[in-house]
């Protein structure tokens, strides 16, 4: 079964700072993996997705790397503002496999 | 835009109702999922159903069951409920054949029960 482990669970950093994110998964034979957004009491929102012949994918200020062959992902987001404050999920999905196997998520404080 | 809707924001109910949550999809998709989500432990897939009237359990599908008579709307229904299904419900749809991976998730129901 596919475990999916990010640390830290909570991260504080001053305005301007670059985040970086780290989610670890077990089984290395993925399709896919998926970072989210959740802002509190709501749904989550898709960030990026990397496909498993991908090493990284970048969207704005977002960028996700990837290796397979270490089990793991990395999200980076620049120059962080206020308003990147929220939880911050990676998934993973295995393939031929409609299941997505989900870490527990690191929230991010901003502080302005 | 998918647009995945869920009915309730939340909701607050006795031990031992019987609970429905209602989530609707307008996209056409053909696989539907529900999830809840507890601190600390992430989103654990309760059913998923691939087709109208086919389900699947997932990983933690004790205590509910789900119905999918239309391909845009997918149930799960709590027979009794009880303190221990406190939780945030996610639904959550997506396409089938290759993008079956790609999951657009509801805003959730915040279910508390008494």
């Amino acid at each position: 079964k596919q475990e999916v482990t990010q640390i830290p669970a909570a991260l504080s950093v001053p305005e301007g700072e670059n985040l970086v994110l780290n989610c670890s998964f077990t089984d290395s034979a993925i399709y896919n993996l998926q970072w989210f957004r959740q802002d509190p009491g709501k749904g989550l929102t898709s960030l990026l997705l990397i496909q498993s012949s991908q090493r990284e994918q970048t969207s704005g200020r977002l960028n996700a790397s990837l290796d397979k062959s270490s089990g793991r992902s990395t999200l980076y987001i620049a120059a962080s503002q206020p308003g990147d404050s929220a939880t911050y999920l990676c998934a993973v999905s295995s393939s031929n496999d409609y299941k997505l196997s989900f870490g527990a998520g690191t929230t991010v404080t901003v502080r302005a | 835009d998918v647009k995945v809707t869920q009915s309730s924001r939340y909701l607050v109910k006795r031990t031992g109702e019987k609970v429905f949550l209602e989530c609707v999809q307008d996209m056409d998709h053909e696989n539907m999922f529900w999830y809840r989500q507890d601190p600390g432990l992430g989103l654990r897939l309760i059913y998923f159903s691939y087709d109208v009237k086919m389900k699947e359990k997932g990983d933690i599908p004790e205590g509910y069951s789900v119905s999918r008579e239309k391909k845009e709307r997918f149930s799960l229904i709590l027979e009794s409920a009880s303190t221990n299904q406190t939780s945030m419900y996610l639904c959550a749809s997506s396409p089938g054949g290759p993008a079956k991976n790609i999951q657009y998730f509801g805003a959730g129901t915040r279910l508390s029960v008494l």
